[in-house]
Protein backbone atom coordinates (compact mmCIF):
# COMPACT_ATOMS: atom_id res chain seq x y z
CA UNK A 1 0.00 0.00 0.00
CA UNK A 2 1.12 3.52 -1.17
CA UNK A 3 1.35 5.44 2.13
CA UNK A 4 0.84 8.83 0.25
CA UNK A 5 -0.08 8.90 -3.34
CA UNK A 6 -0.54 11.63 -5.86
CA UNK A 7 -1.70 11.35 -9.64
CA UNK A 8 -0.59 12.22 -12.04
CA UNK A 9 3.02 11.38 -12.38
CA UNK A 10 3.51 13.49 -15.35
CA UNK A 11 1.63 16.32 -17.12
CA UNK A 12 2.78 18.05 -19.90
CA UNK A 13 0.19 21.03 -20.67
CA UNK A 14 -0.20 24.42 -23.02
CA UNK A 15 -0.04 27.80 -21.70
CA UNK A 16 -3.14 29.30 -20.38
CA UNK A 17 -4.56 26.02 -19.65
CA UNK A 18 -6.31 25.09 -15.95
CA UNK A 19 -5.11 21.42 -14.65
CA UNK A 20 -5.10 19.37 -11.40
CA UNK A 21 -3.08 17.07 -8.41
CA UNK A 22 -4.56 14.83 -6.25
CA UNK A 23 -3.10 13.40 -3.36
CA UNK A 24 -4.26 11.12 -0.68
CA UNK A 25 -2.49 9.42 2.20
CA UNK A 26 -3.65 6.65 4.39
CA UNK A 27 -1.41 6.87 7.11
CA UNK A 28 -4.01 8.53 9.29
CA UNK A 29 -1.97 11.69 9.54
CA UNK A 30 -3.87 15.09 10.75
CA UNK A 31 -1.60 17.41 8.50
CA UNK A 32 -1.14 17.59 4.47
CA UNK A 33 1.12 19.83 2.50
CA UNK A 34 1.93 20.72 -1.14
CA UNK A 35 6.06 20.93 -1.67
CA UNK A 36 7.58 22.97 -4.95
CA UNK A 37 10.67 21.55 -6.12
CA UNK A 38 12.32 23.98 -8.78
CA UNK A 39 14.44 23.20 -11.30
CA UNK A 40 17.96 23.26 -8.77
CA UNK A 41 15.75 20.97 -6.84
CA UNK A 42 15.09 23.23 -3.71
CA UNK A 43 11.93 22.43 -1.63
CA UNK A 44 9.67 25.31 -0.98
CA UNK A 45 6.65 24.78 0.61
CA UNK A 46 2.74 25.79 -0.81
CA UNK A 47 0.28 25.27 1.57
CA UNK A 48 -0.68 23.14 4.98
CA UNK A 49 -3.78 22.17 5.67
CA UNK A 50 -4.75 20.33 9.41
CA UNK A 51 -8.04 18.30 9.32
CA UNK A 52 -9.47 19.98 6.62
CA UNK A 53 -8.88 23.84 7.49
CA UNK A 54 -5.92 26.35 6.00
CA UNK A 55 -2.87 26.89 7.81
CA UNK A 56 -0.13 27.81 5.59
CA UNK A 57 -0.79 29.96 2.60
CA UNK A 58 2.56 30.60 1.26
CA UNK A 59 2.83 33.76 -0.53
CA UNK A 60 1.50 31.68 -3.62
CA UNK A 61 -0.39 33.70 -6.40
CA UNK A 62 -4.31 33.20 -6.17
CA UNK A 63 -3.90 31.11 -9.84
CA UNK A 64 -2.90 27.92 -7.54
CA UNK A 65 -5.98 27.03 -5.03
CA UNK A 66 -5.64 23.87 -2.91
CA UNK A 67 -9.11 22.01 -1.36
CA UNK A 68 -9.17 19.45 1.01
CA UNK A 69 -12.11 17.71 0.96
CA UNK A 70 -11.27 15.26 4.33
CA UNK A 71 -8.48 15.17 6.16
CA UNK A 72 -6.89 12.15 3.66
CA UNK A 73 -7.55 14.06 0.60
CA UNK A 74 -5.71 16.76 -0.52
CA UNK A 75 -6.03 18.66 -4.16
CA UNK A 76 -4.24 21.25 -6.22
CA UNK A 77 -6.27 22.94 -8.97
CA UNK A 78 -4.16 25.45 -10.93
CA UNK A 79 -5.51 28.02 -13.18
CA UNK A 80 -4.06 29.81 -16.31
CA UNK A 81 -0.69 27.85 -16.22
CA UNK A 82 2.30 29.70 -17.16
CA UNK A 83 6.06 28.53 -18.28
CA UNK A 84 7.28 29.52 -14.54
CA UNK A 85 5.10 26.95 -13.11
CA UNK A 86 7.34 24.34 -14.25
CA UNK A 87 8.35 22.05 -11.74
CA UNK A 88 8.03 19.16 -9.86
CA UNK A 89 5.09 19.14 -6.72
CA UNK A 90 5.04 16.94 -3.63
CA UNK A 91 2.36 16.45 -1.50
CA UNK A 92 3.30 14.97 1.58
CA UNK A 93 1.43 14.24 5.53
CA UNK A 94 2.42 14.50 9.04
CA UNK A 95 1.25 13.91 12.40
CA UNK A 96 1.29 17.05 14.17
CA UNK A 97 4.46 18.19 12.27
CA UNK A 98 6.81 15.18 12.72
CA UNK A 99 8.06 12.66 10.28
CA UNK A 100 6.90 13.92 6.93
CA UNK A 101 5.83 11.45 4.03
CA UNK A 102 6.14 12.56 0.64
CA UNK A 103 4.39 11.60 -2.21
CA UNK A 104 5.83 10.23 -5.41
CA UNK A 105 5.45 13.77 -7.14
CA UNK A 106 3.85 15.32 -10.11
CA UNK A 107 6.39 16.83 -12.87
CA UNK A 108 4.64 19.59 -14.34
CA UNK A 109 5.84 20.63 -17.79
CA UNK A 110 4.28 24.01 -19.26
CA UNK A 111 5.04 24.11 -23.02
CA UNK B 1 11.81 34.72 8.50
CA UNK B 2 12.94 31.30 9.16
CA UNK B 3 15.84 29.70 7.04
CA UNK B 4 17.69 26.71 6.26
CA UNK B 5 21.25 27.13 5.21
CA UNK B 6 22.91 23.99 4.39
CA UNK B 7 26.85 22.98 3.08
CA UNK B 8 28.46 21.74 0.62
CA UNK B 9 26.38 22.11 -2.25
CA UNK B 10 28.26 18.99 -3.96
CA UNK B 11 30.56 16.52 -2.27
CA UNK B 12 32.51 13.45 -3.59
CA UNK B 13 34.00 11.10 -1.48
CA UNK B 14 35.91 7.55 -2.13
CA UNK B 15 34.09 4.74 -1.34
CA UNK B 16 34.33 3.69 2.20
CA UNK B 17 35.55 7.79 3.20
CA UNK B 18 32.79 9.44 5.71
CA UNK B 19 30.69 12.03 4.56
CA UNK B 20 29.56 15.64 6.90
CA UNK B 21 26.84 17.53 5.86
CA UNK B 22 26.23 20.84 7.61
CA UNK B 23 23.27 22.93 8.38
CA UNK B 24 22.48 26.02 10.35
CA UNK B 25 18.76 27.38 11.11
CA UNK B 26 17.25 31.04 11.99
CA UNK B 27 14.65 30.05 14.02
CA UNK B 28 15.12 29.11 17.58
CA UNK B 29 11.72 27.74 18.37
CA UNK B 30 12.38 25.22 15.82
CA UNK B 31 13.05 21.78 17.97
CA UNK B 32 12.69 18.74 15.19
CA UNK B 33 15.08 18.45 12.71
CA UNK B 34 15.31 15.78 9.79
CA UNK B 35 17.05 14.79 7.19
CA UNK B 36 15.81 13.31 3.74
CA UNK B 37 17.32 11.43 1.09
CA UNK B 38 16.17 11.90 -2.33
CA UNK B 39 17.58 9.80 -5.31
CA UNK B 40 17.02 10.93 -9.05
CA UNK B 41 13.50 11.19 -10.01
CA UNK B 42 12.40 10.03 -6.62
CA UNK B 43 10.35 11.15 -3.21
CA UNK B 44 12.56 12.86 -0.44
CA UNK B 45 12.97 9.57 1.81
CA UNK B 46 13.37 10.24 6.11
CA UNK B 47 16.27 8.91 7.01
CA UNK B 48 17.12 10.22 10.61
CA UNK B 49 15.32 12.62 12.53
CA UNK B 50 16.47 14.42 15.68
CA UNK B 51 14.14 16.42 18.72
CA UNK B 52 15.72 19.05 20.41
CA UNK B 53 15.97 17.54 23.68
CA UNK B 54 18.90 14.60 21.87
CA UNK B 55 22.39 15.36 21.38
CA UNK B 56 22.75 12.97 18.85
CA UNK B 57 21.65 10.11 17.24
CA UNK B 58 22.47 7.36 15.06
CA UNK B 59 21.26 5.27 13.15
CA UNK B 60 23.81 2.07 12.25
CA UNK B 61 26.02 4.15 9.60
CA UNK B 62 23.95 7.16 9.79
CA UNK B 63 24.44 9.80 12.95
CA UNK B 64 23.50 13.21 13.34
CA UNK B 65 24.29 15.86 15.97
CA UNK B 66 22.41 19.66 17.32
CA UNK B 67 24.09 21.94 18.56
CA UNK B 68 20.69 24.11 19.92
CA UNK B 69 23.02 26.78 21.23
CA UNK B 70 24.76 27.61 18.06
CA UNK B 71 21.52 26.42 16.32
CA UNK B 72 23.55 24.17 13.89
CA UNK B 73 22.91 20.35 13.32
CA UNK B 74 24.85 17.48 11.08
CA UNK B 75 24.39 14.54 9.32
CA UNK B 76 27.77 12.25 9.49
CA UNK B 77 27.44 9.13 6.72
CA UNK B 78 30.48 6.62 7.76
CA UNK B 79 31.64 4.14 5.51
CA UNK B 80 29.90 5.57 2.40
CA UNK B 81 28.97 3.25 -0.53
CA UNK B 82 27.81 3.90 -3.90
CA UNK B 83 24.41 3.73 -3.42
CA UNK B 84 24.36 6.48 -0.73
CA UNK B 85 24.70 8.89 -3.96
CA UNK B 86 21.96 10.91 -4.07
CA UNK B 87 20.75 14.66 -3.05
CA UNK B 88 20.98 15.01 0.95
CA UNK B 89 18.28 18.06 2.35
CA UNK B 90 18.25 18.93 5.61
CA UNK B 91 15.08 20.18 7.45
CA UNK B 92 13.60 22.51 10.28
CA UNK B 93 10.42 22.56 11.99
CA UNK B 94 8.30 23.30 14.91
CA UNK B 95 7.20 20.18 15.83
CA UNK B 96 3.70 19.46 17.25
CA UNK B 97 2.72 23.12 16.51
CA UNK B 98 0.04 22.72 14.23
CA UNK B 99 1.26 25.92 12.12
CA UNK B 100 4.59 24.64 11.96
CA UNK B 101 5.97 24.25 8.80
CA UNK B 102 9.40 21.96 7.21
CA UNK B 103 11.78 24.47 5.93
CA UNK B 104 14.48 22.89 4.27
CA UNK B 105 18.29 23.67 3.35
CA UNK B 106 19.42 23.85 -0.27
CA UNK B 107 20.84 20.03 -0.25
CA UNK B 108 23.86 18.97 -0.77
CA UNK B 109 24.55 16.36 -4.22
CA UNK B 110 26.54 13.78 -2.48
CA UNK B 111 28.57 11.38 -4.94
CA UNK B 112 30.43 8.19 -3.82
CA UNK B 113 32.87 6.98 -6.22
CA UNK B 114 33.51 3.29 -6.47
Amino acid sequence: DTAVSQTPKYLVTQMGNDKSIKCEQNLGHDTMYWYKQDSKKFLKIMFSYNNKELIINETVPNRFSPKSPDKAHLNLHINSLELGDSAVYFCASSRSNYGYTFGSGTRLTVV
Amino acid sequence: GENVEQHPSTLSVQEGDSAVIKCTYSDSASNYFPWYKQELGKRPQLIIDIRSNVGEKKDQRIAVTLNKTAKHFSLHITETQPEDSAVYFCAASRGSSNTGKLIFGQGTTLQVKP
